[in-house]
């Protein structure tokens, strides 16, 4: 079945360091991707998504593009701040024979950012 | 506008008791989803109801969980004699409408303690 895999946390960086968090994906058909992003105590918020091989994603200053070719969607950002410590989970979201919309996810990726 | 809203926002719950949770979704969206967070297993989809059609329940992990929706509207989460691995965060989230083209917004959750 489909799958997302990221890459282990935490990850722990200085202000204004860059970031770059890996997600590669396993699915049949051709899947939307998304970044959510959940803050210490709050619900889950969508960040980015691409929905076609190319696309890029943006939000916030993070980047994501779509790689059909090494199935990947890795997230960046150039310059991190103290607020965007959170937990980062990338998904996907395949039409099937259904359409349903339905995530599947990876594990999460816990940022830390020191000032 | 308000938000997607969850209730309770903590349970603690006896091994082999049943409990029910609750999830007010946005007003006017079609779409409603149910996930599970939890550590061993990270954010796995369970159900998925689409106005009237007949919901998706490829992801309810055994047949003591069932949802209903109810006028198109709140959505219940039934967990019956419940197992400490049931302990984890249940999220709602509710969409304007199925598939992948709208976001879907999350509510906060609902920590279910199975002791």
């Amino acid at each position: 079945g489909d799958s997302v895999t990221q890459m282990e946390g935490p990850v722990t960086l200085s202000e204004e360091a860059f970031l770059t968090i890996n997600c590669t994906y396993t699915a049949t058909g051709y899947p939307s991707l998304f970044w959510y992003v959940q803050y210490p105590g709050e619900g889950l918020q969508l960040l980015l998504k691409a929905t076609k091989a190319d696309d890029k994603g943006s939000n916030k200053g993070f980047e994501a593009t779509y790689r059909k070719e090494t199935t990947s969607f890795h997230l960046e950002k150039g310059s991190v701040q103290v607020s965007d410590s959170a937990v980062y989970f990338c998904a996907l979201s395949d039409l099937g024979s259904s359409n349903t919309g339905k995530l599947i996810f990876g594990q999460g990726t816990t940022l830390q950012v020191k000032p | 506008g308000a938000g997607v809203s969850q209730s309770p926002s903590n349970k603690v719950t006896e091994k082999g008791k049943d409990v029910e949770l609750r999830c007010d979704p946005i007003s006017g969206h079609t779409a409603l989803y149910w996930y599970r967070q939890s550590l061993g297993q990270g954010l796995e989809f369970l159900i998925y109801f689409q106005g009237n059609s007949a919901p998706d329940k490829s992801g309810l992990p055994s047949d003591r969980f069932s949802a209903e929706r109810t006028g198109g509207s709140v959505s219940t989460l039934t967990i019956q004699r419940t197992q400490q691995e049931d302990s984890a965060v249940y999220l709602c989230a509710s969409s304007y409408s199925g598939g992948i083209s709208y976001e879907q917004y999350f509510g906060p959750g609902t920590r279910l303690t199975v002791t």
